[in-house]
């Protein structure tokens, strides 16, 4: 079970808008930033969304992040067949005293 | 460029201690706010942040794992280490080093390792 909330599938098609959410709770989210990691299969994962809406040197502008409360959101829009990947949320955690991540949101692209 | 690899046994035995190098380069463990952590993930599941050490070498560890995890560095090799005491079954994951830079209130990791595949069976 992991401490953020991510559902475990979407899709979309190429072009298309979709949206990823992240649903955590005050000792995470809410009180601190959230970061995204896309992570293609049989890789590492790689840091897409830097201090809950920022994107790291050579991330596309079609990736973009927001937080609300205890909540957070990825969107990409222009979907691409390469942006099929597992995308996984992460914030740091004070009760733990490090980060805690989701369970990972499957993005199919049809 | 910066860049991190993980190395160590692909098997290890129930009960036996687990140890693992992070070797990583373009980057120094000794400037002020850096830190390399572990994190691990079992196979189709979720990460898991496992330890942190810092430039000061301070070091953190996840609540359920403390009493069986140990990190250090060797600043002269450019590697961390990390121990993992009487492993089990359960412990079977792809293992990864990732720097986090914790300037200007980051705690995000910005680089990864590759991961090094660990299974733990007799």
């Amino acid at each position: 079970q992991s401490v953020l909330t991510q559902i475990p599938s979407a899709s979309g098609s190429p072009g298309q808008r979709v949206t990823i959410s992240c649903s955590g709770s005050t000792s995470n989210i809410e009180t601190n930033y959230v970061y995204w990691y896309q992570q293609l299969p049989g890789a590492a994962p790689k840091l897409l969304i830097d201090r809950s809406s920022q994107r790291p040197s050579g991330i596309p502008e079609r990736f973009s992040g927001s937080k609300s409360g205890t909540s957070a959101s990825l969107a990409i829009s222009g979907l691409r067949s390469d942006d099929e990947a597992e995308y996984f949320c992460a914030a740091w955690d004070d009760t733990l005293g490090g980060p805690v991540f989701g369970g990972g949101t499957k993005l199919t692209v049809l | 460029q910066v860049t991190l690899r993980e190395s160590g046994p692909a098997l290890v035995t129930p009960t036996q201690t687990l140890t693992l190098t992070c070797t990583f380069s373009g980057f120094s463990l000794s400037a002020r706010g850096m830190s390399v952590n572990w994190v691990r993930q079992s196979p189709g599941k979720a990460l898991e942040w496992l330890a942190r050490i810092d430039w000061d070498d301070d070091k953190y560890y996840t609540t359920s794992l403390k009493t069986r995890l140990t990190v250090s560095r060797d600043a002269s090799k450019n590697q961390v280490v990390l121990t993992l005491t009487n492993v089990d079954p359960v412990d079977t994951a792809t293992y990864y080093c990732a720097r986090m830079p914790l300037n200007e209130g980051n705690t995000g990791l910005d680089y990864w390792g590759q991961g090094t595949l660990v299974t733990v069976s007799s």
